[in-house]
């Protein structure tokens, strides 16, 4: 299987745990993304890199929260002492950017949090 | 007002129908466009992106209306499998990931 791969998911967790999640791109994508999704809505963006470097996060980022893509390939968010309301899908999609790319993402099968 | 706004739905239509659904946006800058297919309790995925001059895959027709800042999904001949969530996506710009707006996507369902 070449698409995104996600690990674990699903967690649960009781609150004030950290977990760490990872995600494994299409090989050949220099972007990967994170979002949330929590029920009813569209996926909202959390963070962004090209290759290894973190470019950009959103404001719904709180310092508890840490994306690291050392090697410019698989992905791991962190989210320390976690909160009832961190509970939500999170995604992981890549996409390959670049001169005639279209920013088409291609998404894992997110890994569910239940923060109890 | 959201950047992106779509009808939640449901939509339910009997099989074989021809169903429309557009997604309106706010920023008249955006540059690109797609439509995600997405199932109960699994990850989105892309459909189609959507091009200035519209575009059709099989029973699929994608348009967009750049004056009136909508873009619309046609499916004809509608499948029970067409069962899902439909989500409208805008690019605001090419060089940000922060500027790629989900819309909360219209539920759609298809009855024998």
């Amino acid at each position: 299987d070449t698409g995104v791969s996600q690990n674990p998911r699903h967690k649960i967790t009781k609150r004030g745990q950290n977990v760490t999640f990872r995600c494994d791109p299409i090989s050949e994508h220099n972007r990967l993304y994170w979002y949330r999704q929590t029920l009813g809505q569209g996926p909202e963006f959390l963070t962004y890199f090209q290759n290894e470097a973190q470019l950009e996060k959103s404001r719904l980022l709180s310092d508890r929260f840490s994306a690291e893509r050392p090697k410019g390939s698989f992905s791991t968010l962190e989210i320390q002492r976690t909160e009832q309301g961190d509970s939500a899908m999170y995604l992981c999609a890549s996409s390959l950017e670049g001169q005639g790319a279209r920013s088409e993402q291609y998404f894992g099968p997110g890994t569910r949090l239940t923060v109890t | 007002r959201k950047e992106v706004e779509q009808d939640p739905g449901p939509f339910n239509v009997p099989e074989g129908a021809t169903v429309a659904f557009n997604c309106t946006y706010s920023n008249s800058a955006s540059q690109s466009f797609f439509w995600y297919r997405q199932d109960c309790r699994k990850e989105p995925k892309l459909l189609m992106s959507v091009y200035s001059s519209g575009n059709e895959d099989g029973r699929f027709t994608a348009q967009l209306n750049r004056a009136s800042q909508y873009i619309s999904l046609l499916i004809r001949d509608s499948k029970l499998s067409d069962s899902a969530t439909y989500l409208c996506v805008v690019n605001k710009g090419y060089s940000s990931a922060s500027k790629i707006i989900f819309g909360s996507g219209t539920r759609l369902s298809i009855r024998p």
